[in-house]
């Protein structure tokens, strides 16, 4: 089965600093997708990115980029020019490329964002 | 705007309860699923379905049925509801394309008391 660790439950970074969220999986297929999802207080689950395990170029939204290494089973979330209402807590996630996989997410246990001013 | 809506927001429950949690979407997307959230743990698949008539188990199913009413209707029923069934549940919905992502509704805080 597929596993998808985050192993920082809490991280800070102050206003207009670079952040980096960790997270790693394992999986033995090479057909996949990760994501990064935001959950501010209001718990409303928001989609930040998403990567391709078959595109090598790594995604980037805005001021929200990923380091995604394949061989290393690696997927972090680089927040630049990190702003206040950027706090809340990240999950990255994962999902078989495989249609019978039915688009199910496997998530890590998140990661608390705090950004002081 | 097209949305995933889960009823009630929030429930108090006392044990032994039998209780239903609704959602509704408007995206017209096929698959729908169940999440539960716990401190820690993150977001875990309870149930999932592709369409009405197809409904699969997650990984943690048990304690807890579905009902796919309609494209756009999906129900969670805790049977008999138990303290360890306290948890943030969340509806999603998602195309069948392999990189769709999962939309979510905004939620439902239960607490069994």
């Amino acid at each position: 089965a597929q596993t998808v660790t985050q192993s920082q439950p809490e991280m800070s970074v102050q206003e207009a600093e670079t952040v980096t969220l960790s997270c790693t999986y394992d999986t033995s297929e090479s057909d996949y997708y990760l994501f990064w999802y935001k959950q501010p207080p209001s718990r409303q689950m928001i989609l930040v990115i998403r990567q391709e395990a078959y595109k090598q170029q790594n995604a980037t939204e805005n001021r929200f980029s990923v380091n995604f290494q394949k061989a290393a089973k690696s997927f972090s979330l680089k927040i630049s020019d990190s702003q206040l209402g950027d706090a809340a807590m990240y999950f990255c996630a994962y999902r078989r490329g495989a249609e019978t996989s039915g688009s199910r997410l496997t998530f890590g246990e998140g990661t608390q964002l705090t950004v002081n001013p | 705007d097209a949305d995933v809506t889960q009823t009630p927001r929030n429930r108090i429950t006392k044990t032994g309860k039998r209780i239903m949690l609704e959602c509704s979407q408007t995206k017209g997307h096929d698959r729908m699923y169940w999440y539960r959230q716990d401190p820690g743990l993150g977001l875990r698949l309870i149930y999932y379905s592709f369409d009405v008539k197809d409904i699969n188990k997650g990984e943690i199913s048990d304690g807890y049925s579905v009902s796919r009413q309609a494209q756009a209707k999906f129900s969670l029923s805790l049977e008999s509801a138990i303290p360890n069934q306290t948890a943030l549940y969340f509806c999603a919905t998602s195309r069948s394309q392999q990189n769709s992502p999962l939309h979510f509704g905004n939620g439902t805080r239960l607490t069994v008391t």
